[in-house]
């Protein structure tokens, strides 16, 4: 089975402080993507990776930076955290192209909730 | 307006009930479809793809209608394990080499006994 971690389940830390989530996937898989969710909102994509040192912004990058330096961990930044960053974050990662037939299905990390006072 | 628009809910259906749920998605070249799964605090995981042919899995049926841009899920036999909050997910690119997903805010089902 494909597996994603996320360093934490639950983080509190102060407006200001510098937050670094980390994920790590154990399929050999090239994507990786960082999501939050909010109510009302869905899912939505900060940043995502296809490739070793490679990042690409996704629709709400703004506060956030990724690096990824092994394959398989792929970490979000926040430089400075801020009450408005208070949410759920969510790992993803999927194969670059699919077998023949086969569904590129993102697998997800169980979210850290982070809590920014 | 919303790339990926469903209705919240919560739809409150006794067991053995059928429900559906209809999606919206504005990209009219939009590649692919999927309906996902995310129960109370946990991550989200694929149910299913969506094909325009319609597609079945046991008690769970899923159509597609690009003439109106609309997804559907209708499930079967409601059973109290069903109770969740399915996303609408849509990969708006022919490349599937970065798999980019746009998701829904999902519909909450909430199947009571």
């Amino acid at each position: 089975d494909v597996k994603v971690t996320q360093s934490s389940r639950y983080l509190v830390k102060r407006t200001g402080e510098k937050v670094f989530l980390e994920c790590v996937q154990d399929m050999d898989h090239e994507n990786m993507f960082w999501y939050r969710q909010d109510p009302g909102l869905g899912l939505r994509l900060i940043y995502f990776s296809y490739d070793v040192k490679m990042k690409e912004k996704g629709d709400i990058p703004e506060g956030y930076s990724v690096s990824r330096e092994k394959k398989e961990r792929f970490s979000l930044i926040l430089e400075s955290a801020s009450t408005n960053q208070t949410s759920m974050y969510l790992c993803a990662s999927s194969t670059a192209t699919p077998l023949a037939g086969a569904i590129n299905e993102q697998y997800f990390g169980p979210g850290t909730r982070l809590t920014v006072t | 307006r919303k790339e990926v628009e469903q209705d919240p809910g919560p739809f409150n259906v006794p067991e053995g009930a059928t429900v559906a749920f209809n999606c919206t998605y504005s990209n009219s070249a939009s590649q692919s479809f999927f309906w996902y799964r995310q129960d109370c605090r946990k991550e989200p995981k694929l149910l299913m793809s969506v094909y325009s042919s319609g597609n079945e899995d046991g008690r769970f049926t899923a159509q597609l209608n690009r003439a109106s841009q609309y997804i559907s899920l209708l499930i079967r036999d409601s059973k109290l394990s069903d109770s969740a909050t399915y996303l609408c997910v849509v990969n708006p690119t022919l490349s599937g080499g970065y798999n980019k997903l746009i998701f829904g805010a999902g519909t909450r089902l909430a199947v009571h006994p």
